[in-house]
């Protein structure tokens, strides 16, 4: 149980493209989904917080038009990083807390590398 | 100013040399203390929840403990495939939010 997909798991763009990244989740409905982004040997850094139906909350010093975040239905979040840019590549993740387990634990997709020659 | 500390950085055990891995913590109302492995290039694996101080919880070799400061996650007899990052989190009263720690590096010998 408590499976999370993410999709694409890699991808590459040329810079000025936009690029879309879907977080699923499979077995249990997720009213809150989260947006983390990870450079390497560094821990998760929270980009923002997706709710259902509402607007994502995001963190300090995330660009709300550079990256649209979409929670259109309790089993589905987008990602779309708009005119990226070499500085956009970074393996991204999401996680989702199921809404019917009374309690906080995320659990994470697998991720997805964007890489933006 | 809410904070997670994870020592050591790195760790080296040759197969089957028990240790602990270390995540302080402070927050204003401890929701939650989570403990997730992490292998390269994945996402994060959970592991463990713990909510109250004195909690304590097991999967296999791995046992995570809690106080009202730190939490402990020992790892008993250790076998290569444990190698892996081991990330803390915690979720301050009122959130679902993680704050996460920069995680301890593990690497099994055989």
């Amino acid at each position: 149980g408590a499976v999370v997909s993410q999709h694409p798991s890699w991808v590459i763009c040329k810079s000025g493209t936009s690029v879309k990244i879907e977080c699923r989740s499979l077995d249990f409905q997720a009213t809150t989904m989260f947006w983390y982004r990870q450079f390497p040997k560094q821990s998760l850094m929270l980009m923002a917080t997706s709710n259902e139906g509402s607007k994502a909350t995001y963190e300090q010093g995330v660009e709300k038009d550079k990256f649209l975040i979409n929670h259109a239905s309790l089993t589905l979040s987008t990602l779309t990083v708009t005119s990226a840019h070499p500085e956009d590549s970074s393996f991204y993740i999401c996680s989702a807390r199921d809404r019917l387990a009374g309690e906080g634990t995320q659990y994470f997709g697998p991720g997805t590398r964007l890489t933006v020659l | 100013e809410d904070q997670v500390t994870q020592s050591p950085e790195a760790l080296r055990l040759q197969e089957g040399e028990s240790s602990s891995l270390n995540c302080s913590y402070t927050v204003s109302g401890l929701r939650g203390l989570f403990w997730y492995r992490q292998d390269p290039g994945k996402g994060p694996e959970f592991l463990f929840t713990l909510y109250s101080a004195g909690e304590e919880k097991e999967k296999e070799r791995l046992k995570a403990t809690l106080t009202k400061k730190e939490s402990f996650l020992h790892i008993t007899a250790p076998k290569p495939e444990d190698s892996a990052t081991y990330l803390c989190a915690v979720q301050a009263s009122g959130t679902y939010k993680y704050i996460f720690g920069t995680g301890t590096r593990l690497k099994v010998l055989a």
